[in-house]
């Protein structure tokens, strides 16, 4: 079964250092989505990509979060520099696209757990 | 915006009972998809089950079914026969097709169900 591949599962760091995820969705998924979820809520978006393009990065903090996928396959989000509230997990998904109507949901990577010390 | 509600933030059921998660939403849209997603300790989001908009009929998949109504905007989950692998936050989400929109999926805050043996 395809799965969306992130890496690394988890990570620490400290305040002030620069941190990134790395998320590869399964193979000809146009959307990849990346997702922040804070202990005991739910998951929000952070940034929605088509193909390489930016969709939606309303929610992200542009000071200093970024995200790219220079290819339109893999994808990079990075944060720099890591504050303590950015402690969460950051769980990648990808779907089809939005056209895709025979919709049986995005698929979810296992996510990277972040822990800001 | 959209909004979703889950008002039992956590739920106990016996093993082999019924138990029934509620989730309402707030959406001005017509064309939208429902979702109930898994996500046990191990992490990963699993989608449970879908219900289309437009579609009048309750979906059921094996064990599990919701309760769909459209006009009252409530989507519950029933988990009949209950198992103890079923124990897990259970998200209701929400997910539009505006054209040339953002579709992303909006989450509630969750469920935590706990299976007693």
């Amino acid at each position: 079964e395809a799965e969306v591949a992130q890496s690394p599962r988890y990570k620490i760091t400290e305040k002030s250092q620069a941190v990134a995820f790395w998320c590869d969705p399964i193979s000809g998924h146009a959307t990849l989505y990346w997702y922040r979820q804070i202990l005991g809520q739910g998951p929000e978006l952070l940034v929605q990509f088509q193909d390489e393009s930016v969709v939606d990065d309303s929610q992200l903090p542009k000071d200093r979060f970024s995200a790219e996928r220079l290819k339109g396959v893999d994808s990079t989000l990075k944060i720099q520099p890591a504050e303590l509230g950015d402690s969460a997990m950051y769980l990648c998904a990808s779907s089809l696209g939005p056209w895709d109507r025979s919709y049986y949901g995005y698929t979810f990577g296992s996510g990277t757990r972040l822990t800001v010390v | 915006a959209q909004t979703v509600t889950q008002s039992q933030p956590e739920m106990s059921v016996q093993e082999a009972e019924t138990v029934t998660l509620s989730c309402t939403y707030d959406t001005s849209e017509s064309d939208y998809y429902l979702f109930w997603y898994k996500q046990p300790p191990s992490r990963q989001m699993i989608l449970v089950i879908r219900q289309e908009a437009y579609k009048q009929q309750n979906a059921t998949e094996n064990r599990f079914s919701v309760n769909f109504q459209k006009a009252a905007k409530s989507f519950s989950l029933k988990i009949s026969d209950s198992q103890l692998g079923d124990a897990a936050m259970y998200f209701c989400a929400y997910r539009s097709f505006r054209q040339g929109g953002s579709e992303k999926l909006v989450f509630g805050k969750g469920t935590k169900l706990t299976v007693n043996p």
